[in-house]
């Protein structure tokens, strides 16, 4: 596609219950980022995937968190059991190969507000 | 690791005035350096980035940011802003360790251009 697309663009959910939140990168690109944005706060790293694999999952914060990519395309963030401290926006980011001069693409995120 | 502080939370400035966002950061690595620009309502968008070469790289819309490795700097300025600079300014880095490095971001800086 043209641009990094996510769903859906807004969640509200129930504390407790299990979310998941869907990326589409850019035709092509075969790294796949993983950020979250609390209020007030700046970008956090959750996850980086080459292809299907992910060599730095580092940042996602508990066993809650989850994701996959498949056919190094589509990935899906998982949260299980959702908990307050969980609402924030959950951006998706691609880059043609991964290396560090690589532009890395931003979609517009997921708002999830966690009730 | 890498870590990046960005020195001012919030800068309001009036219309055709300059502007200096102040950016520093730290690492044991070399790196590349990023300034990502969210406008609202929007996704990030990425302003310019330095890879090497002239210490100096502009963007399009006139915004300028020099990498100053003695003082680990890299600096956003604009001599003349708008009303439709408004917007939140992340500055990032990114490791050149071999093999793919997460960007690691600051927490942005609100930059308000009043008339």
């Amino acid at each position: 596609g043209a641009g990094v697309s996510q769903s859906p663009s807004n969640k509200v959910t129930e504390k407790g219950k299990d979310v998941e939140l869907r990326c589409d990168p850019i035709s092509g690109h075969t790294a796949l980022y993983w950020y979250r944005q609390r209020l007030g706060q700046g970008l956090e790293f959750l996850i980086y995937f080459q292809g299907n694999s992910a060599p730095d999952k580092s940042g996602l914060p508990s066993d809650r968190f989850s994701a996959e990519r498949t056919g190094e395309s589509v990935s899906t963030l998982t949260i299980q059991r959702t908990q307050q401290e969980d609402s924030a926006v959950y951006l998706c980011a691609s880059s043609l190969m991964g290396l560090s001069g690589d532009t890395i693409y931003f979609g517009e995120g997921s708002w999830l507000t966690v009730v | 690791a890498q870590s990046v502080t960005q020195l001012d939370s919030q800068v309001p400035v009036f219309e055709e005035a300059p502007v200096e966002l102040r950016c520093n950061y730290s690492s044991s690595v070399s790196v590349y350096l990023f300034w990502y620009v969210q406008y609202p309502n929007q996704g990030l968008q990425l302003l310019l980035k330095y890879l090497s070469g002239s210490t100096l790289v502009e963007s399009i819309n006139g915004f300028e940011a020099e990498f100053n490795k003695s003082q680990t700097s890299f600096h956003l300025r604009k001599p003349s802003v708008h009303i439709s600079d408004t917007a939140e300014y992340f500055c990032a880095v990114r490791g050149l360790r071999g093999g793919s490095e997460k960007l690691v971001f600051g927490k942005g800086t609100k930059l308000t251009v009043n008339p």
